[in-house]
């Protein structure tokens, strides 16, 4: 079945870095970009940036921008996401989750129809 | 970027009601708009697409309607695993913002 798993649960100090794994099986990673969504504890939803996996290219929300880093190793069906000069604030859980439209259909409608089971990332001094 | 606002912010419901939420864009999106559920500490579960299509295996007495502007996410018979949060999100433009969420409790 199509699955997205996370890597765990981190805790980092202020100005530190975090990378999240994100393990795909069950589909053709190339075909679909993925996600990453994070969620600060009792909020909403908050999406980061995409990529795409058969590039590599992302495109990343500019809030984040200059401080996040998305990537992928297709060998190992795998996305990364490193987000760097951590504070509090960035005290959240973090989704990967997949497009529902594959690349190649121009005109499907992005939605994001599997999602990993998140990753805890504290930041805290 | 686009802003999504949803109405209400929580709702009060009993099983067997029809409930209706509401999701506002701050520019027309079309009908890229989708909604997801969330249950507390589980991931978001995509319930409806471009509007008005309902996710695979996703019960039919989910629907959504709208376009433009103005969207709404409708239960006609809450049942008891109805109840958690529920968001929008437009996929019109990047980046791809969501809703604050509707937290849907029992009454």
């Amino acid at each position: 079945q199509v699955q997205l798993v996370q890597s765990g649960a981190e805790v980092k100090k202020p100005g530190a870095s975090v990378q999240v794994s994100c393990k795909a099986s069950g589909y053709t990673f190339t075909d679909y970009y993925l996600h990453w969504v994070r969620q600060a504890p009792g909020q909403g939803l908050e999406w980061m940036g995409w990529i795409n996996p058969k590039s590599g290219g992302p495109n990343y929300d500019q809030k984040f921008q200059g401080r996040v880093t998305m990537t992928r190793d297709t060998s190992i069906t795998t996305a990364y996401m490193v987000l760097s000069s951590l504070t509090s604030d960035d005290t959240a859980v973090y989704y990967c989750a997949r497009d529902r439209r594959p690349y190649y259909d121009t005109n499907g409608r992005d939605a994001l129809d599997v999602w990993g089971q998140g990753t805890l990332v504290t930041v805290s001094s | 970027d686009i802003q999504m606002t949803q109405s209400p912010s929580s709702l009060s419901a009993s099983v067997g009601d029809r409930v209706t939420i509401t999701c506002r864009a701050s520019q027309s999106i079309n009908s890229y708009l989708n909604w997801y559920q969330q249950k507390p500490g589980k991931a978001p579960k995509l319930l409806i697409y471009a509007a008005s299509s309902l996710e695979s295996g996703v019960p039919s007495r989910f629907s959504g309607s709208g376009s433009g502007t103005d969207f709404t996410l409708t239960i006609s018979s809450l049942q008891p695993e109805d109840f958690a949060t529920y968001s929008c999100q437009q996929s019109y433009s990047l980046p791809f913002t969501f809703g604050q969420g509707t937290r849907l409790e029992i009454k």
